[in-house]
């Protein structure tokens, strides 16, 4: 049961660069997110699945766009990257049953734009 | 508005003494609200969980938390710290009406001094 899992775990991209941020997990949860990690800002969530099929804006959707392969993977991509991009990415998914609600995080992909 | 604060970006303790981590929230009703913990360059683990069941929490790795109503308050204890509690800790609230969102509060470094 290797849990939330994300590919790769760093990267360095040039200013309008493109790439796919990968995410999977083996819980068989319906939801799943996407969150940048700043300095001092806590977690910020970008994108969320509530299930196979939809997505919906968090808080900081500018910049990003996602999609829901399937129940096990989410995926989040920079079309043109910004050095505002640079962050650490987590992924994320959920358990269905209240009232827990807790979330279970992966290893995160750190992500430098110059 | 609802929001979620932790009062102490910074916390240094000497082993063996105990750990008090502080966090306030903002609702008018009685959130879900959890800890968790970030070692460097890993991702984000679950400590404890308050659901609306006993006011005083038990999580993994000694710690506790009480959840007191009248004060809006989630403090993260411990009673004698050790070296590998020194982390970055997050307070999370779902606020209610908000499609069990995750809230993070910005969060405290621990330092453990010898």
């Amino acid at each position: 049961n290797a849990g939330v899992t994300q590919t790769p775990k760093f990267q360095v991209l040039k200013t309008g660069q493109s790439m796919t941020l990968q995410c999977a997990q083996d819980m068989n949860h319906n939801s799943m997110y996407w969150y940048r990690q700043d300095p001092g800002m806590g977690l910020r969530l970008i994108y969320y699945s509530a299930s196979e099929g939809t997505t919906d804006k968090g808080e900081v959707p500018n910049g990003y766009n996602v999609s829901r392969l399937n129940k096990r993977e989410f995926s989040l991509r920079l079309e043109s990257a910004a050095p505002s991009q640079t962050s650490v990415y987590f992924c994320a998914s959920r358990h269905d049953r209240a009232p827990t609600y807790e979330q279970y995080f992966g290893p995160g992909t750190r992500l430098t734009v110059t | 508005a609802q929001s979620v604060t932790q009062l102490d970006s910074h916390v240094s303790v000497s082993e063996g003494t105990p750990v008090l981590l502080r966090c306030n929230y903002s609702s008018s009703y009685s959130p879900s609200l959890f800890w968790y913990v970030q070692h460097p360059n890993k991702g984000l683990q679950l400590l404890l969980k308050y659901t609306s069941a006993a006011t005083l929490v038990k999580g993994i790795n000694g710690f506790e938390a009480e959840f007191k109503k009248s004060e809006t308050s989630f403090h993260l204890t411990k009673p004698s710290a050790h070296m590998s509690d020194a982390a970055e800790y997050f307070c999370v609230v779902i606020f209610t009406g908000t499609a069990s969102k995750l809230t993070f509060g910005t969060g405290t470094r621990l330092q453990v001094t010898l």
